[in-house]
């Protein structure tokens, strides 16, 4: 069974300029999340949808940051204008409905 | 707000030890997963319990529900066992987890 997909792996930019994330989750997994783990922490919860509705994006700064799973499949998360404080290893997790969470490999992005 | 603590923060010991890692957590919280993340890897699911206590190879979780306490043991450790392990909580109607903030574990040979 394939796992969690994401891309890009890693990912350098200049504060001020957009990027966007893409995660593919397992195949007939519902939900989707995404996290945000700054070094030397825990991650936090961004965004949460079941299929292609939010259920919980309390945590996601909505100024700058933005994310949509139109067909309930993949996803995309995108920031806009990014800052220093952004640089942090964005995780995707898939599960099941209420089942346990499978984590992706990461996105590491740097803003410089 | 769901919290979620941990403790150690970070261990060190020798190969063949007995490990517990422990993790306290609030009120809302109705089930908790522990996960392990190696340096620079995607971060693994190891148990996920609600109750009682689950055992998946040398890896033994349990759950106290009243006193809202989970460990997570390791027994015969190995220096591959050296990862980060998270405990992290999940309530309050939606699945997203809060986590704690991790033991840096390092298993000497």
């Amino acid at each position: 069974e394939a796992g969690v997909a994401q891309s890009p792996r890693y990912k350098i930019i200049e504060k001020r300029q957009s990027v966007a994330f893409w995660c593919n989750p397992i195949s007939g997994h519902a939900t989707l999340y995404w996290y945000q783990q700054i070094l030397g922490q825990g991650p936090k919860l961004l965004i949460q949808f079941q299929n292609n509705g939010v259920v919980d994006d309390s945590q996601l700064p909505k100024d700058r940051f933005s994310a949509e799973r139109l067909k309930g499949v993949d996803s995309t998360l995108k920031i806009q204008p990014a800052k220093l404080e952004d640089s942090a290893v964005y995780l995707c997790a898939s599960s099941a409905r209420h089942g346990t969470q499978f984590f992706g490999p990461g996105t590491r992005l740097t803003v410089l | 707000k769901n919290e979620v603590e941990q403790s150690p923060q970070n261990l060190t010991a020798q190969e063949g030890e007995f490990i517990t890692i422990n993790c306290s957590y609030s009120v809302g919280i109705s089930a908790l997963h522990w996960l392990q993340q190696h340096p620079g890897g995607g971060i693994v699911s190891l148990f996920m319990l609600s109750s009682g206590k689950k055992k998946h190879g040398r890896l033994i979780a349990t759950i106290n529900i009243q006193e809202k306490h989970s460990s997570l043991h390791i027994t015969a450790s190995h220096p591959r066992d050296s990862a980060v392990y998270i405990c992290a909580g999940v309530g309050g109607g939606a699945d997203g987890l809060t986590f704690g903030k991790g033991t840096h574990l390092i298993i000497q040979p």
